[in-house]
C-alpha cells in the first residue's frame, strides 16, 4: 500500500523559511519522480516543483511562482524527499502535498500545512 | 503560464451523466497526451481517476471516463450517485517542463 506522510508545516513570518519533508513507502521510491502540489486555502491545485530520480539525474524544475526560493531534494536511502522554502510569502500560505509523479499524480497523503502570517 | 480552464459548477441528478470540461492550448492540454483527472471529496485529499487522457486507476469506476479533442480534455461521470459530489481538477503536462492544474469544478447530484 503506497503511504505519503507529509511534515514540517507551521507558522511562519513573511520572508522566513520552512523544510518540508515527506516519508514515502509501498512504492519503488528511487526509481519515481516526486513532485510537491498545495492548495491555498479554498482554492485549487497548484504544482509546486518536481524532482527526478537520481537515475535521471536528480533535475529538478519549479513553477514559476516559487523558482529561485523553493528548493528540492531528495535521499533515496531513507525513502524521504523535501521541500526548502525560503523567503515566504503570505501568498504561500497551503496545504502542501507530495505526490509520486508518472505523468500524472498517481498517490497523495493529507498534506501539510504551512501559513504564512506576520 | 495561465490554469487551465474549467466551469467552476455542474450538476446532476443521480442515475444521469455530466461532463466537466477543460481547456488549455497546444503548448498544454493539446498538444501531450499527461492530461489527468482529480476527484477530492471535502476535506479529503485529491485522489487520481483517470491518466493520460482516458485511463482508468485500479479502482476506479468505469461510470468515470476521459476524453481530449483539441486543445480540450472532458471528464464524463456517469450514472451519477451521491457519492460523486466532489470537486473535480484536471491537469497537463505543458511546455518548459511546467505541469498546469485547472481551476477546479465543484460537482454538485441533485
Amino acid at each position: 500500500e503506497v503511504q505519503l506522510v507529509e511534515s514540517g508545516g507551521g507558522l511562519v513570518k513573511p520572508g522566513g523559511s520552512l523544510r518540508l519533508s515527506c516519508a514515502a513507502s509501498g512504492f519503488s521510491f528511487r526509481t519515481t519522480w516526486m513532485s510537491w502540489v498545495r492548495q491555498a486555502p479554498g482554492k485549487g491545485l497548484e504544482w509546486v516543483g518536481r524532482i527526478k530520480s537520481k537515475t535521471d539525474g536528480e533535475i529538478t524544475d519549479y513553477a514559476a511562482p516559487v523558482k529561485g526560493r523553493f528548493t528540492l531534494s531528495r535521499d533515496d536511502s531513507e525513502n524521504m524527499v523535501y521541500l526548502q522554502m525560503n523567503s515566504l510569502r503570505t501568498e504561500d500560505t497551503a496545504v502542501y502535498y507530495c505526490t509520486p509523479h508518472t505523468g500524472s499524480f498517481d498517490f497523495w497523503g493529507q498534506g501539510t500545512l504551512v501559513t504564512v502570517s506576520s | 503560464q495561465s490554469a487551465l480552464t474549467q466551469p467552476p459548477s455542474a450538476s446532476g441528478s443521480p442515475g444521469q451523466s455530466v461532463t466537466i470540461s477543460c481547456t488549455g492550448t497546444s503548448s498544454d492540454v493539446g498538444g501531450y497526451k499527461y492530461v489527468s483527472w482529480y476527484q477530492q471529496l471535502p476535506g479529503k485529499a485529491p485522489k487520481l481517476i483517470i491518466y493520460e487522457v482516458f485511463k482508468r486507476p485500479s479502482g476506479v469506476p468505469d461510470r468515470f471516463s476521459g476524453s481530449k479533442s483539441g486543445n480540450t480534455a472532458s471528464l464524463t461521470v456517469s450514472g451519477l450517485q451521491a457519492e460523486d459530489e466532489a470537486d473535480y481538477y484536471c491537469s497537463s503536462f505543458a511546455v518548459r517542463n511546467n505541469w498546469l492544474f485547472g481551476g477546479g469544478t465543484r460537482l454538485t447530484v441533485l
